[in-house]
């Protein structure tokens, strides 16, 4: 059973336009979702992360937005670049043990010229 | 700086060989992962250490075992491969103050 849900699998974004992949969880109990950014063959690397007691949180052109209620938060990213092509996954975890940190499946950016 | 350090990078099995994937960080974390990613499944826990001296499982163990050797070491091994443990395999640690995970740059491994 899948923790965390992501969408869309894969998204084709023009150069400068914005890019937004979602995620959905249930466990109310989650406290902690990060974001992780994986180029391929390399290892996934965090990008910005947001705790629940925020709506939203930004870094640069980076913007998580978080909506408690609805169990749903999703990655902006403004004014896309090539550079941004890249998978990137959610997660979730409870606590501050990451042995319960969940992932979503991943979405496929490509960011074309 | 290395960070995490996994070797090999590239290994090619037959069903029911054994092999040990190492793993090591330099960051003096005190938790350290082992995971699997397989396309449409994103990352799923094999194993974990908390710290130098404990092992648990995670969500997909089966078909695994590990040893955290010190504090900078933990490995991963295959007892019998099968085509099933085809995966790309990322080693992983983290402080023990918030929960920031820090991954090697994965471990491509083909069981025929």
């Amino acid at each position: 059973q899948q923790q965390v849900k992501q969408s869309p699998q894969s998204l084709i974004v023009q150069k400068g336009g914005i890019s937004i992949i979602n995620c959905a969880y249930e466990n109310t109990a989650f406290d902690y979702f990060p974001w992780y950014q994986q180029f391929p063959g390399k290892g996934p690397a965090l990008l910005i992360a947001i705790r629940p007691d925020v709506s939203e949180k930004k870094e640069g052109r980076f913007t998580i937005s978080f909506n408690k209620s609805a169990k749903q938060f999703s990655l902006h990213i403004m004014d896309s670049q090539p550079g941004d092509s890249a998978t990137y996954f959610c997660a979730a975890s409870k606590g501050t043990g990451a042995n319960n940190l969940f992932f979503g499946t991943g979405t496929r950016l490509t960011v074309i010229p | 700086n290395a960070g995490v350090t996994q070797t090999p990078k590239f290994q090619v099995l037959k069903t029911g060989q054994s092999m040990t994937l190492q793993c090591a960080q330099d960051m003096n974390h005190n938790s350290m992962y082992w995971y699997r990613q397989d396309p449409g499944m994103g990352l799923r826990l094999i194993y974990y250490s908390a710290s130098e001296g404990t092992t648990d499982k995670g969500e997909v163990p089966n078909g695994y075992n590990v040893s955290r050797l010190n504090k900078r070491e933990f490995s991963l091994r295959l007892e019998s491969a099968a085509p099933s443990q085809t995966s790309v395999y990322f080693c992983a640690s983290r402080t023990g103050v918030g929960n920031t995970i820090y991954f090697g740059e994965g471990s491509w491994l083909t069981v025929v």
